[in-house]
């Protein structure tokens, strides 16, 4: 089936440590994917995407991600995180060529320490 | 700025009572989708719609109906509500590209006592 992992249901960082969410995927083909974050009584903000080309994409807020496709991983970095990114941290994937219905992982809550 | 809007934000609600989740968007897109989102697992699909007079049911089985009748509005309803069906409840909508990302409502917390 196809579908994305997030195996960290919490991560905790202090302020200024990088950061590191790990997300992993499961398609035929190189799917569409996506980070997406969520503050409390919010919905989900886009915080960048891959599709093809360059593996190491840049998004909103000092974020990146880089495609690895020999591990089927798709993870979330900064390098210097800061107290306002203690959030809940979505990865979501869609089939290329398919019906494009996104599938999304359960998400990592990333706590910050002052 | 929020283009995607959900009404209301919060809603209590007693056992059997009928329910409408009302969504809307400004941005003229042709797709939306409904997720149900409880706390620690995946954002399950409940309902999606390609365009006007387009409704399609998710992955997750769900007792309620969605209706597209105009681009910008796409409402959920709940002929009968019960303690299962609360959660919360995000609406989202994407241009027609295949590759176009989910533009999010700020989503309604359903309790239903």
């Amino acid at each position: 089936a196809q579908s994305v992992t997030q195996p960290d249901i919490h991560i905790t960082v202090s302020e200024g440590a990088s950061l590191e969410l790990r997300c992993n995927y499961s398609y035929g083909a190189t799917p569409y994917l996506f980070w997406y974050v969520q503050s409390p009584g919010q919905g989900l903000q886009l915080l960048l995407k891959y599709f093809s080309g360059d593996t190491l994409v840049q998004g909103i807020k000092g974020f990146e991600a880089e495609f690895k496709r020999s591990q089927s991983s798709f993870n979330l970095r900064k390098p210097s995180v800061h107290w306002s990114d203690a959030a809940e941290y979505f990865c979501a994937g869609a089939s290329s060529g398919g019906s494009y219905i996104p599938t999304f992982g359960r998400g990592t809550s990333l706590i910050v320490h002052p | 700025e929020a283009d995607i809007y959900q009404t209301p934000r919060y809603l209590v609600i007693g056992t059997g009572k009928k329910i409408t989740l009302e969504c809307s968007q400004t941005m003229g897109h042709d797709k939306m989708y409904w997720y149900q989102q409880d706390p620690g697992m995946e954002l399950h699909l409940i309902h999606y719609s390609y365009g006007v007079n387009s409704t399609e049911k998710g992955d997750l089985s769900s007792e309620s109906t969605v209706s597209r009748i105009r681009t910008e509005h796409f409402p959920l309803t709940l002929e009968s509500a019960r303690p299962s069906h609360t959660s919360q409840y995000l609406c989202a909508s994407s241009p027609g590209q295949d590759n176009s990302p989910l533009h999010f409502g700020n989503g309604t917390r359903l309790t239903v006592t």
